[in-house]
């Protein structure tokens, strides 16, 4: 099965940048593309990244993304930290049948 | 503005069956480019899909939970309904249904754009 793994915690300083990895377990993750979701605590999803590196209206141009095809990952990108973006990160891609795969997901502290 | 809320009970016993209805307002269940899926999140863990629906009734469903789901939806209504039979307590999670978009090259994939509040299901006897 495919699986997306990211790394369980990152955290930094207010004003610096954090960069969250999701890594596939197979085949090619830039064969697909690539979304990502800010979910604070006790609070719903949200979509800040779509289709590798566009942003929703609204969502700061603090927060982009890329992909790296010869490491099988993506990463997520947020410059100039606030503690508004402390949350769970969490990646999503599709597998071999085109269903969606969410990654383990990761927690950002704003130290 | 878009909305979603989920509705159903927040209580079931095990082999029970679970209905789940999502309510939408601010776009239409026919529009061809949008449909709507449930994503499922066990506390403290990540979030798992679970099955999806577009205008023209194209369906797919989680692999591992197939036998088990059931999804369809009223336009008139604007509802989606999520059935999920034989209820066992590792099911118990926030259940959330979300609008999904096409993507805009390879249109037979989709993403979430936006999200309901959610909803907590327990399953316990």
């Amino acid at each position: 099965n495919f699986m997306l793994t990211q790394p369980h915690s990152v955290s930094e300083s207010p004003g610096k940048t954090v960069t969250i990895s999701c890594t596939g377990s197979s085949g090619s993750i830039a064969s697909n593309y690539v979304q990502w979701y800010q979910q604070r605590p006790g609070s719903a999803p949200t979509t800040v990244i779509f289709e590798d590196n566009e942003r929703p209206s609204g969502v700061p141009d603090r927060f982009s993304g890329s992909v790296d095809s010869s490491s099988n990952s993506a990463s997520l990108i947020i410059t100039g930290l606030k503690t508004e973006d402390e949350a769970d990160y969490y990646c999503q891609s599709y597998d071999i049948s085109n269903q969606y795969v969410f990654g383990t997901g990761t927690k950002v502290t704003v130290l | 503005q878009v909305t979603l809320k989920e509705s159903g009970p927040v209580l079931v016993k095990p082999t029970e069956t679970l209905t789940l209805t999502c309510t939408v307002s601010g776009f239409s269940l026919s529009n061809t480019k949008m449909g709507v899926s449930w994503i499922r999140q066990p506390p403290g863990k990540a979030l798992e899909w679970l099955a999806h629906i577009f205008s023209n009734d194209e369906t797919s469903y989680r692999s591992s939970l197939k036998s088990r789901l059931s999804i369809s939806k009223d336009t008139s209504k604007s509802q989606v309904v999520l059935t999920m039979t034989n209820m066992d307590p590792v099911d118990t999670a926030t259940y959330y249904c979300a609008r999904i978009r096409r993507l805009r090259y390879f249109d037979w994939l989709s993403f979430p754009d936006y999200w309901g509040q959610g909803t907590l299901v327990t399953v316990s006897s």
